[in-house]
């Protein structure tokens, strides 16, 4: 099944201690995206990647890393969380040129919670 | 700078009634623009794109570009409508920018 699929789905941590959410797709899509939902705000961009190697901020990246080693995996790092960063975060994929045509494919969500 | 505005943050209607789910950009390319839904639970999902134009669950939407405009219709709204939509606007990047959602509730 083609699918995007991030880990973990629920993450309590604390102020400052590191932390990787995992996002991985199956379709070999080029293009990868981060995405946090907060209440009021909708979803913001925070990092993307247009292929492996390439990365590049989004709206808002302050606070987060990313790597893309491989075209099938696209890791959220925050080095030192903090409050402000509880959110619920999506990963999304598509074909990219074909965004317009098929859409982006979104991940289920990772509700952190910073403490 | 690409901009998308959802002014209706919460909107109820009856069911059987018709639903607007207004969305206004600002975009200096030529626009793709889009429908995700967010039903309970469940992750974003493509609803409709102008491109298309199509209607999906009975849904329609039409690009105006003179009023830079893609409202969400439906004549007769269901209870399995609710949900929240959110327009989203394609760049060239191929980077999709979302407005800030509306909560739909369809009352029984």
């Amino acid at each position: 099944e083609a699918q995007v699929t991030q880990n973990p789905r629920y993450l309590i941590t604390v102020t400052g201690k590191k932390l990787t959410v995992t996002c991985s797709q199956n379709m070999n899509h080029e293009y990868m995206s981060w995405y946090r939902q907060d209440p009021g705000l909708g979803l913001r961009q925070i990092y993307y990647s247009m292929n492996v190697e390439v990365t590049d901020k989004g709206d808002v990246p302050e606070g987060y890393k990313v790597s893309r080693k491989e075209k099938r995996n696209f890791p959220l790092i925050l080095e030192s969380p903090s409050p402000n960063q509880t959110s619920l975060y999506f990963c999304a994929s598509s074909l990219s040129g074909s965004a317009g045509i098929a859409g982006y494919t979104f991940g289920s969500g990772t509700r952190l919670t910073v403490v | 700078a690409q901009r998308v505005t959802q002014p209706e943050k919460l909107l109820s209607v009856f069911k059987g009634a018709p639903v607007e789910l207004k969305c206004n950009y600002s975009y200096s390319g030529s626009p793709e623009l889009f429908w995700y839904v967010q039903y309970s639970r469940q992750r974003l999902q493509l609803l409709l794109r102008h491109i298309s134009r199509e209607s999906i669950k009975g849904f329609t939407a039409d690009l105006n570009k003179g009023e830079t405009s893609f409202h969400l219709k439906k004549p007769f709204a269901q209870e399995e409508d609710s949900a929240m939509y959110y327009c989203a606007l394609l760049t060239g990047a191929n980077n999709l920018f979302f407005g800030t959602g509306t909560r739909l509730t369809v009352i029984p």
